[in-house]
């Protein structure tokens, strides 16, 4: 699977938009970029996955470069609630998609008032 | 709807000793995982299942067994409890290929293992 880098921290204004990079460079052409985060000692929350189109729900949008080598998770009006760890994962795609997934040690996301 | 469960939530033991962790989904989800993550550090998988009766090694198995007779179940044991083992256990679980949104892994509140 593709290796991901993700910078450690970063710090966003409440109501701001917050968007969250990520390198995959060596990503393949059968491989979905997801993201998850997780709010302190809680488990790990699926927030949204793409393959090339720029995808958005409830929660965020993913917008992937034409290249396919780096992602941005954009979280529109970040709220104090959104403070977290976020990690971006990349896996293959088909029947196994979205198992055997490898987190990293993923951006810290501080939502300042 | 009780959705995923882990247990105990918390628990101390000693070195040497064996030590299973339960994880139970109400959702009759097909894939299960354990993962464990260590103080300031991402989750590792451990183990995973596809199915009852179904198990695969994750990234650091050594030291654990699993079994899963029943598809809502899928204890984790130390046979031997070391001090490395001290980390926060998370299980999870996800729904077959379709649709959609069988893409995405739930994950209990997990379990807050140390080893004395």
């Amino acid at each position: 699977d593709a290796k991901t880098t993700q910078p450690p921290s970063m710090d966003c204004a409440e109501g701001r938009a917050a968007n969250l990079p990520c390198n995959h460079s060596t990503i393949s052409g059968n491989e979905y970029v997801y993201w998850y985060r997780q709010i302190h000692s809680q488990g790990p929350q699926y927030i949204i996955h793409g393959l090339k189109n720029n995808e958005t729900n409830e929660m965020a949008s993913l917008i992937i470069t034409e290249d396919r080598k780096s992602s941005t998770l954009i979280l529109p009006h970040a709220t104090l609630r959104d403070t977290a760890v976020y990690y971006c994962i990349v896996s293959p795609k088909g029947e196994t998609s979205g198992s055997r997934l490898t987190f990293g040690e993923g951006t810290q996301l501080t939502v300042n008032p | 709807d009780a959705g995923i469960t882990q247990s105990p939530r918390y628990k101390i033991t000693e070195t040497g000793r064996q030590v299973t962790l339960m994880c139970h989904q109400t959702w009759s989800h097909s894939y299960m995982f354990w993962y464990r993550q260590d103080l300031g550090h991402g989750l590792r998988l451990i183990y995973y299942s596809a199915a009852a009766d179904i198990t695969d090694k994750g990234e650091v198995p050594d030291g654990y067994v699993v079994s899963r007779s029943k598809t809502e179940n899928f204890p984790l044991t130390l046979e031997s409890a070391t001090r490395s083992q001290t980390s926060v256990y998370f299980c999870a679980s996800k729904p077959g290929l379709v649709p959609r949104s069988s893409y995405e892994q739930y994950f209990g509140p997990g379990t807050r293992l140390t080893v004395t």
